[in-house]
């Protein structure tokens, strides 16, 4: 059974810095999404990365996806307030058509 | 741009009402899902469908039914509502074939009482 990690679940950080969210999944799977959800909102598709070695960015925002690893990391640089929200990486399960979702990281960026 | 509605934003119900939530999408998608989201216990999947009448069971399917008469409409049914089935739904669809992303509705917060 497929199964997704998301590290850490909740993130406090201060405007201007780097860090990285991470995402492990137990089974071969070279298709990953990243999502954002804002509070009481629902979720909002960021990226999608399909092979391995995938790199994507988006503004502050970039992810990439090492298969052989079964990570992904979304890094944001130098963040802002504007960023803080719930982020879920989400994996294909093979010879399915659905994702599993990681628990979600929770955000806060500290002005 | 793919376009997923739901019925209702907000909704409350009494416990042992029958409940409908609909959930359309514009985009022609092969696959459409109903989640549920609780604090603290993420995104779990109660139903999906991949094709008209066809429907699958995801991890928490105890206390719902579904249906999917056509392709952009799939309903949620709560068969006799009940106070644990208060929560977020979210419903998404998502293209047939691999490397897709789900695209999902804005959600309906039921709550009942």
């Amino acid at each position: 059974e497929l199964k997704v990690e998301q590290n850490p679940l909740f993130l406090s950080m201060q405007e201007g810095k780097n860090y990285t969210i991470y995402c492990n999944y137990s089974t071969t799977s070279d298709r990953l999404y990243w999502y954002r959800q804002d509070p009481g909102k629902s979720l909002e598709s960021l990226f999608v990365l399909l092979s391995n070695g995938a790199v994507k960015q988006e503004g502050r925002l970039m992810a990439s996806l090492d298969t052989k690893a079964r990570l992904s990391t979304l890094h944001i640089t130098a963040a802002v307030h504007d960023l803080s929200a719930t982020y879920f990486c989400a994996v294909d399960v093979k010879g399915a058509q659905k994702l599993v979702f990681g628990q979600g990281t929770r955000l806060t960026i500290n002005p | 741009d793919v376009k997923v509605t739901q019925s209702s934003r907000y909704l409350v119900k009494r416990t042992g009402e029958k409940v409908f939530l609909e959930c359309v999408q514009d985009m022609d998608h092969e696959n459409m899902f109903w989640y549920r989201q609780d604090p603290g216990l993420g995104l779990r999947l109660i139903y999906f469908s991949y094709d008209v009448k066809m429907k699958e069971k995801g991890d928490i399917p105890e206390g719902y039914s579904v249906s999917r008469e056509k392709k952009e409409r799939f309903s949620l049914i709560l068969e006799s509502a009940s106070t644990n089935q208060t929560s977020m739904y979210l419903c998404a669809s998502r293209q047939g074939g691999a490397g897709y992303e789900q695209y999902f509705g804005p959600g309906t917060r039921l709550t009942v009482t």
